[in-house]
């Protein structure tokens, strides 16, 4: 099973509307991040949270990690169609005796109509 | 410096070649990642070095070699590759201690 789950698995809304993509661990998070992908394209870093209910904001887009790391959410608020994409969260989690491992949810597809 | 620097960006390789791709940077970290990522997935781990030794290596065919061969620079060198190969390899890099993870823009692989 997956480390990371993600929902919704894809999106589609209105511009102007406002949305919001979850992120879901069965273990602590220590370093959570989002990222924006372009189909065939690199990984656009968004933001980054590490402290329990921190909350970071970067333009319309606002992160969050609840306080008890184990789960993000990322809300676009009036949504453009410049924010379509694949939405990743990534984390870093506890491995074995390797250390810390990082791994990515299954991604979130966004789609803004005009 | 604050980048990832993947290079090339783009790359098309016949089953009977050799190629390598290359990985570089500046930020001090002593954990460098190569990633593999289809079309339609999210990317997959493929190797860790940690402190140049590699410390991963998620039952990759040995088709892929890594190579670390100092602290700001990971390679991947390609040999005999297969159609089913081609994908987008991403390149990161971080602290050991899991902090500051950093992404490349990748190197876009196509093999024929």
């Amino acid at each position: 099973s997956q480390e990371l789950e993600q929902s919704p698995q894809s999106l589609i809304v209105q511009e102007g509307k406002n949305l919001t993509i979850n992120c879901t661990s069965s273990k602590t998070l220590y370093g959570l991040y989002w990222y924006k992908q372009k189909y065939g394209e690199g990984l656009i870093f968004l933001m980054m949270l590490q402290k329990g209910g921190e909350e970071k904001s970067h333009e319309k887009i606002t992160a969050k990690l609840d306080e008890k790391k184990q789960q993000s959410s990322l809300h676009i608020t009036a949504s453009q169609p410049s924010h379509a994409g694949i939405y990743l969260c990534g984390a870093a989690l506890i491995r074995d005796n390797y250390g810390q491992n990082f791994v990515f949810g299954p991604g979130t597809r966004l789609s803004v109509l005009p | 410096d604050t980048e990832v620097t993947q290079t090339p960006k783009h790359l098309v390789m016949g089953m009977t070649n050799k190629k390598s791709l290359k990985c570089e940077q500046h930020m001090g970290h002593r954990a460098m990642y190569w990633y593999k990522q289809k079309a339609k997935k999210p990317p997959e781990l493929m190797f860790v070095y940690s402190y140049e030794k590699l410390s991963i290596n998620e039952s990759v065919p040995s088709r892929f070699s890594p190579e670390c061969p100092n602290s700001s620079l990971l390679n991947l060198h390609l040999h005999a590759l297969q159609p089913e190969d081609s994908a987008l390899y991403l390149c990161a890099s971080s602290h050991t201690g899991g902090s500051g993870y950093t992404f490349g823009s990748g190197t876009r692989l196509t093999v024929v």
